[in-house]
C-alpha cells in the first residue's frame, strides 16, 4: 500500500535558521514518483520538486535541497537561511508509475518568526 | 499557458443540497483530477477524468461525481452534502500518464452549515 508519513506536524525557526522537514514513504512499486508542494495560505499548491526513484542524486535549487535515500525511504527537504516568506504548510507526495493519482502526506506546518 | 482555474472561490450550502463546482484546466492537458483536502490534512484523491470518462476513482461515494468537456474543462458534483463535505477541493490538470506533471488550482472552499 502506498503512504505517506511526515511526521512533523508543526515547525517554529527564527529566521535565517536552516530547517529540514521529514518525509518518509512507502510504495511496493519500484518505479514512482516523490514530490514536495508548498501551500501558502492562498490555498493553491504550489510544485517545487518531482524526483523519480531511480534518481537518487539530491538536489539543490537556491536555498531548498532535498535528500532522497531509498534505503530508508526517506525524500527529506531542507530549507537554507530561512525566510518568513517561507511560512507556508509543506506537503510531501508520492505517485506510482502507471498510477494517476497522488498520495498526499498530512503536510507540516512551518512558521518562520522575524 | 494560462493556469488551472477555479469557481466559485467560496461557497456556503446547507446539509442536504447540491453542489457543483467548476474548473478550467491549463491550455494542452488533457486529464483532470479532483481531490478534496480537509482542514489540517493533506488532499486526498477523489477521481480523475481523461477524453471526458473516469479514469481513476479514489474512497469517495458515488454521491461524488464528475464531467469533463471537450473543451478539458470540468465539474464535481456532490449530491446530498454532508457536514463532513466541508473542505477545500482542488482541481489538478496534466497530461494522461505524465506522472506528476500535476498543475493545481487555487481550489474552492466549500462549507457545508
Amino acid at each position: 500500500a502506498q503512504k505517506v508519513t511526515q511526521a512533523q506536524t508543526e515547525i517554529s525557526v527564527v529566521e535565517k535558521e536552516d530547517v529540514t522537514l521529514d518525509c518518509v514513504y512507502e510504495t511496493r512499486d519500484t518505479t514512482y514518483y516523490l514530490f514536495w508542494y508548498k501551500q501558502p495560505p492562498s490555498g493553491e499548491l504550489v510544485f517545487l520538486i518531482r524526483r523519480n526513484s531511480f534518481d537518487e542524486q539530491n538536489e539543490i535549487s537556491g536555498r531548498y535541497s532535498w535528500n532522497f535515500q531509498k534505503s530508508t525511504s526517506s525524500f527529506n527537504f531542507t530549507i537554507t537561511a530561512s525566510q518568513v516568506v517561507d511560512s507556508a504548510v509543506y506537503f510531501c507526495a508520492l505517485s506510482e508509475a502507471g498510477d494517476d493519482k497522488i498520495i498526499f502526506g498530512k503536510g507540516t506546518r512551518l512558521h518562520i518568526l522575524p | 499557458e494560462t493556469g488551472v482555474t477555479q469557481s466559485p472561490t467560496h461557497l456556503i450550502k446547507t446539509r442536504g443540497q447540491q453542489v457543483t463546482l467548476r474548473c478550467s484546466s491549463q491550455s494542452g492537458h488533457n486529464t483532470v483530477s479532483w481531490y478534496q483536502q480537509a482542514l489540517g490534512q493533506g488532499p486526498q484523491f477523489i477521481f480523475q477524468y481523461y477524453r471526458e470518462e473516469e479514469n481513476g476513482r479514489g474512497n469517495f461515494p458515488p454521491r461524488f461525481s464528475g464531467l469533463q468537456f471537450p473543451n478539458y474543462s470540468s465539474e464535481l458534483n456532490v449530491n446530498a452534502l454532508e457536514l463532513d463535505d466541508s473542505a477545500l477541493y482542488l482541481c489538478a490538470s496534466s497530461l494522461l500518464r505524465d506522472d506528476g506533471g500535476y498543475t493545481f488550482g487555487s481550489g474552492t472552499r466549500l462549507t457545508v452549515v
